[in-house]
């Protein structure tokens, strides 16, 4: 079966623009979740969206948000985008939450660069 | 805050030796898993351990998991190019939060 994919691969935006990104999961699985890995912080968690509802939410600004429609596809923004912000983020998905020991499918990840 | 630490941040050594990584905690996970991420991937995972004590092996890999549940262990042995590659450890401090991942090990095997 098809893997998690992320659209788009790559994006460079500048300070103060706005970006979505977007995560398929893989078929049957409720569970997306975000996280933003850099090299000095590692990987640190977002938010994660089960059944369209947000159960988790990490330790970042407002300026991040999410979303998961019906069909269990999920969008992250990023708003007043910041230099700090540069990072790859990756989208996770499973079928039981996060933090239930289930197998976690991630996704390739979005490189964004913000000039 | 829980955090997990992981040891060595870096390492590199040439195919056929043997080496190990740790992934540490002042706080009991109720289990902990182990993710390798390529270049340019997502990480994949390789390993969950639940049980205090438990030992899981994956072909020429050893995974550990500590008696307390504070801790983990990944041993590999005879090294091969394939194996480089950041490894990844993470757990759940509760049922239901969210995962928390190490920092990680970046692992070079040379041929």
């Amino acid at each position: 079966k098809a893997g998690v994919t992320q659209t788009p691969r790559y994006l460079i935006k500048t300070r103060g623009q706005q970006v979505t990104l977007s995560c398929s999961p893989i078929s049957g699985h409720r569970s997306v979740s975000w996280y933003q890995q850099t090299p000095g912080q590692g990987l640190q968690f977002l938010f994660e969206y089960f059944s369209e509802t947000q159960r988790n939410k990490g330790n970042f600004p407002g300026r991040f948000s999410g979303r998961q429609f019906s069909n269990s596809r999920s969008e992250m923004n990023v708003s007043t985008l910041e230099l700090g912000d540069s990072a790859l983020y990756l989208c996770a998905s499973s079928l039981v939450t996060s933090g239930e020991s289930g197998e976690q499918f991630f996704g390739p990840g979005t490189r964004l660069t913000v000039l | 805050t829980q955090l997990l630490e992981q040891s060595p941040q870096f390492l590199s050594i040439q195919e056929g030796e043997n080496l190990t990584v740790y992934c540490n905690s002042s706080s009991v996970f109720s289990s902990l898993q182990w993710y390798r991420q390529e270049p340019g991937e997502g990480p994949v995972l390789l390993v969950t351990v639940v049980t205090g004590g438990e030992v899981k092996k994956l072909k020429r890999l050893t995974f550990q998991f500590g008696d307390a549940r504070k801790d983990s262990s990944l041993h590999i042995t005879a090294a091969q190019p394939g194996d480089t590659g950041l490894y990844l450890c993470a757990g759940a401090p509760q049922a239901g939060t969210a995962l928390i991942f190490g920092k990680g090990t970046t692992l070079s095997v040379s041929s």
